[in-house]
């Protein structure tokens, strides 16, 4: 099986931009997660999704938004960028309640 | 109340010896305990994981080992490789329903030949 993808795996936008970074699960997983990894913070959760509905959300400002398709495939979006906002942000699927494959990340860089 | 303390920072072990990587908790409403590694440029890639009603787990070269009452848990990796130069991280699931990973700040490994 193919492991989850997301693009792009590389972005520089400018503070004040918006971004859109995309994910595709392993086949047959309904549960996608997103997470930011950073050197100071680690790795913090940002929200789930489930069958298109939003099942979790962590403490993350409302600039930081995503959603499900039907297809299982998933998008984050950060309006408004910030310094702040330069991270790795990671996707992982999950088949069963429990374990989370994650993807190689996308590496946004705000300037 | 839900973080997870992980420990050490980084650590050096020579090839052959026992690496070994600590964490702690507080919140008894985590479930699922799952040890993840990450190599420079990837995603973390699940390891090994275990849950709170099992003491141990092993597979292949890694063990984790749980213990419930003090609400601690430990990844061993035995004769540890160059190969096994990364970062850790032990995480934990919230009982929520919903996916949910708490990280704990990760351990970088470094094994010399």
């Amino acid at each position: 099986k193919a492991g989850v993808t997301q693009t792009p795996r590389y972005l520089i936008k400018t503070r004040g931009q918006q971004v859109t970074l995309s994910c595709s699960p392993i086949s047959g997983h309904r549960s996608v997660s997103w997470y930011q990894q950073t050197p100071g913070q680690g790795l913090q959760f940002l929200f789930e999704y489930f069958s298109e509905t939003q099942r979790n959300k962590g403490n993350f400002p409302g600039r930081f938004s995503g959603r499900q398709f039907s297809n299982s495939r998933s998008e984050m979006n950060v309006s408004t960028l910030e310094l702040g906002d330069s991270a790795l942000y990671l996707c992982a699927s999950s088949p069963t309640p429990y374990e989370q494959y994650f993807g190689p990340g996308t590496r946004l860089t705000v300037t | 109340q839900q973080q997870v303390k992980q420990s050490p920072q980084s650590l050096i072990v020579q090839k052959g010896g026992i690496s070994i990587i600590n964490c702690a908790y507080e919140n008894t409403a985590f479930d699922y305990f799952p040890w993840y590694q990450q190599f420079p440029g990837k995603g973390p890639a699940l390891l090994i994981a275990i849950r709170p009603d099992v003491s141990e787990k092993k597979e292949g070269r890694f063990t984790i080992s749980f213990n419930k009452s003090a609400k601690q848990f430990s990844l061993h990796i035995m004769d540890s490789q160059p190969g096994d130069s990364a970062t850790y991280f032990c995480a934990a699931r919230l009982i929520q329903g919903a996916q949910k990973l708490v990280f704990g700040q990760g351990t970088r490994l470094t094994i010399n030949p």
